[in-house]
Order: structure tokens, then C-alpha cells, then sequence
């Protein structure tokens, strides 16, 4: 079985800073997300990429940047935290239009 | 307009009881169908898939599609404690990966 790992578990950050998460999987799967999720509520897609260097925005793309270096991981920038934001950061995987397999989040403060 | 709409919000069942969940599309295009489940603290995991018309059974958990009405359903019976967490339906088009997300319900089963 494959493994999708975030890091940084938790990120504090600050009022306009640029803050950068990571997620890496070993399934070897095309497709990979980033989803935000506020408060135990509904996922909302930030970004996508089918395929190493590329990228589809999602809904919330606003406020984002995203980079499919390789395969194997896909990062995520928030190019300027906004004040008393709080947040989990869902990066996914998935072959196609197979199931989805996620990590276990990042979890964002913003001060 | 949210593509994937899901009720209740919430949900509360005794133990052993039975827990149902709705979904229904905005999309005649969604031809694919997922349940996951998203225990507290943890990112979501996959339940079923249901691609075909009719239900699928896999242990306590069912799951019924009618494509012609855009709805999906999960029935979990016997429900457990561990059963509590928020339940998401998901659907995507035949031409692309683009998965599309309910805001979810939560469930609570009280021991």
C-alpha cells in the first residue's frame, strides 16, 4: 500500500507571509489535489494536476500557488496568510478517476 | 451552485441503529459516485464506489444510485460508535478527474 505524507503537520504563520506546504506520495499515481477545509466542513479544490508540471485550477485558486515538481509531489503556497485564518490543507491522490487517497492534513494559524 | 448537494447536515442515531445519508447531483454528466468518510483529525478515507445503476452492499454499508433522479444514498446498519464522523458524497464526469465534493453530514451515534 502507498502512503500520502504532508508536511508541515501544523504551520503558524503571519499576517502576510508567504507559507509553503508539501505533500509527497509513494502510489505512484497521475493525479494529485490540494483541497482547504474550514472547521470541519466541506472540502473546496484549490488546485489539480493529471500529470507531472501541470496544473487546473480549482474553485479557491484566489490567494494560491501550486507546483507539480515531479510525480511524486505537489506543493502549495499561500502567497499571503490572511490575519485569524484558520485551516486544514488536504492534499490527495488518485490513477485517473479512481478513488481518492489523502493525507493527513496541515493545519494553518495564521497570527 | 454547488454541483453536489448532500442532507441532512447532521445526523444522530442510537447505537445499532440505522444511518442514512442523501446525495443528488446538479450534473446529468456525473457518472461516477464515491462515499468517504472523515474521521476527526484525520483526512478522508474512500467507503464505496458506486458506478452503476441499483445498490452494493459491502457489509453494513449500503450504497443506491439512480442516475435518472441524480440521487445516491449510504445506509449504514447497526451503526457504531466508530461510525461517527462526517460522510461525504462525490461525483465526477466521464471526460475529466475533476472530483466534485458534498459539504458532507455528520453523524453521532450515541452508545
Amino acid at each position: 500500500g502507498g502512503i500520502i505524507t504532508q508536511t508541515p503537520k501544523f504551520l503558524i504563520g503571519q499576517e502576510g507571509q508567504k507559507l509553503t506546504l508539501k505533500c509527497q506520495q509513494n502510489f505512484n499515481h497521475d493525479t494529485m489535489y490540494w483541497y482547504r477545509q474550514d472547521s470541519g466542513k466541506g472540502l473546496r479544490l484549490i488546485y489539480y494536476s493529471i500529470t507531472e508540471n501541470d496544473l487546473q485550477k480549482g474553485d479557491l485558486s484566489e490567494g494560491y500557488d501550486a507546483s507539480r515538481e515531479k510525480k511524486s509531489s505537489f506543493s502549495l503556497t499561500v502567497t499571503s496568510a490572511q490575519k485569524n485564518e484558520m485551516a486544514v490543507f488536504l492534499c490527495a491522490s488518485s490513477q485517473g478517476k479512481n478513488t481518492l487517497y489523502f493525507g493527513a492534513g496541515t493545519r494553518l494559524s495564521v497570527l | 451552485q454547488q454541483k453536489v448537494q448532500q442532507s441532512p447536515e447532521s445526523l444522530s442515531v442510537p447505537e445499532g441503529g440505522m444511518a442514512s445519508f442523501n446525495c443528488t447531483s446538479s450534473d446529468r454528466n456525473f457518472q461516477y459516485f464515491w462515499w468517504y468518510r472523515q474521521h476527526s483529525g484525520e483526512g478522508p478515507k474512500a467507503l464505496m464506489s458506486i458506478f452503476s445503476d441499483g445498490d452494493k452492499k459491502e457489509g453494513r454499508f449500503t450504497a443506491h444510485l439512480n442516475k435518472a433522479s441524480l440521487h445516491v444514498s449510504l445506509h449504514i446498519r447497526d451503526s457504531q460508535p466508530s461510525d461517527s464522523a462526517l460522510y461525504f458524497c462525490a461525483a465526477t464526469r466521464n471526460n475529466n478527474n475533476r472530483i466534485f465534493f458534498g459539504d458532507g453530514t455528520q453523524l453521532v451515534v450515541k452508545p
